[in-house]
């Protein structure tokens, strides 16, 4: 069963305003970690923010934060102030139980395009 | 600060014909360290991680194999590709921390 699921396969943006790309998650263990990830067309990951299954705040870095409902299973990315260089492919993450040996399980994607 | 190295690049193989590429990471110790393949539009799929020399964890059994013959080093090897072994490889490493950084990646083509 998919683990991960990301409904939006891609999206356009203006410069300068925000995006919420959507990620929706299944688990029943009550510890486990949610990550995003950005890929540009180099293919290289690029680690955008982590949230804690137990972390009581949203977490935020620069531009990007994570809205984490927990009783929804969402952990939404936010753009903010969406710059030409955000195009790129954003993939949402999960790690189950304490670690696991953080083995992380993907979504799909989803392709954002900003425009000029 | 550490880095992680993958090579090569590019490959294009033929069917049958054996395959091998490494991974290496710079700057940590006693990583744990991971092999993902990426099909074209698709998510990461994870093919084997270790948390030390000689400990290697299959996630899919398949056509490839995983060393690792030194701390820092991780190597995917297949004795006969196949066609469905064409993707892009990722290399990964964490330690401290929960995320994983990931190499600049391997595409390679089977044809």
């Amino acid at each position: 069963a998919q683990k991960i699921t990301q409904t939006q396969p891609g999206m356009f943006v203006q410069e300068k305003e925000a995006v919420t790309l959507d990620c929706t998650y299944d688990t029943s263990d009550p510890s486990y970690g949610l990550f995003w990830y950005k890929q540009p067309s180099s293919g290289e990951m690029i680690f955008l923010i982590y949230q804690g299954s137990y972390d009581q705040q949203n977490a935020t870095e620069g531009r990007y934060s994570l809205n984490f409902q927990k009783a929804r299973k969402s952990a939404n990315l936010v753009i903010s102030a969406s710059q030409l260089g955000d195009s790129a492919m954003y993939f949402c993450a999960m790690r189950e139980g304490p670690d696991s040996w953080g083995k992380l399980q993907f979504g799909a994607g989803t392709q954002v395009v900003v425009t000029p | 600060s550490q880095t992680i190295h993958q090579w090569p690049a590019t490959l294009v193989q033929p069917v049958g014909s054996p395959l091998s590429l490494e991974c290496t990471v710079e700057g940590t110790s006693n990583p744990n360290l991971y092999w993902y393949r990426q099909a074209a539009g698709r998510g990461l799929q994870l093919l084997f991680y270790s948390v030390g020399i000689g400990q290697i964890s299959s996630e899919v059994p398949q056509n490839l194999s995983a060393s690792r013959p030194q701390d820092r080093q991780f190597i995917l090897s297949s004795k006969k590709l196949l066609l469905s072994d064409s993707g892009f490889y990722l290399c990964a490493w964490k330690r401290d921390t929960y995320e994983q950084y990931f190499g600049p990646g391997t595409r390679l083509t089977v044809t």
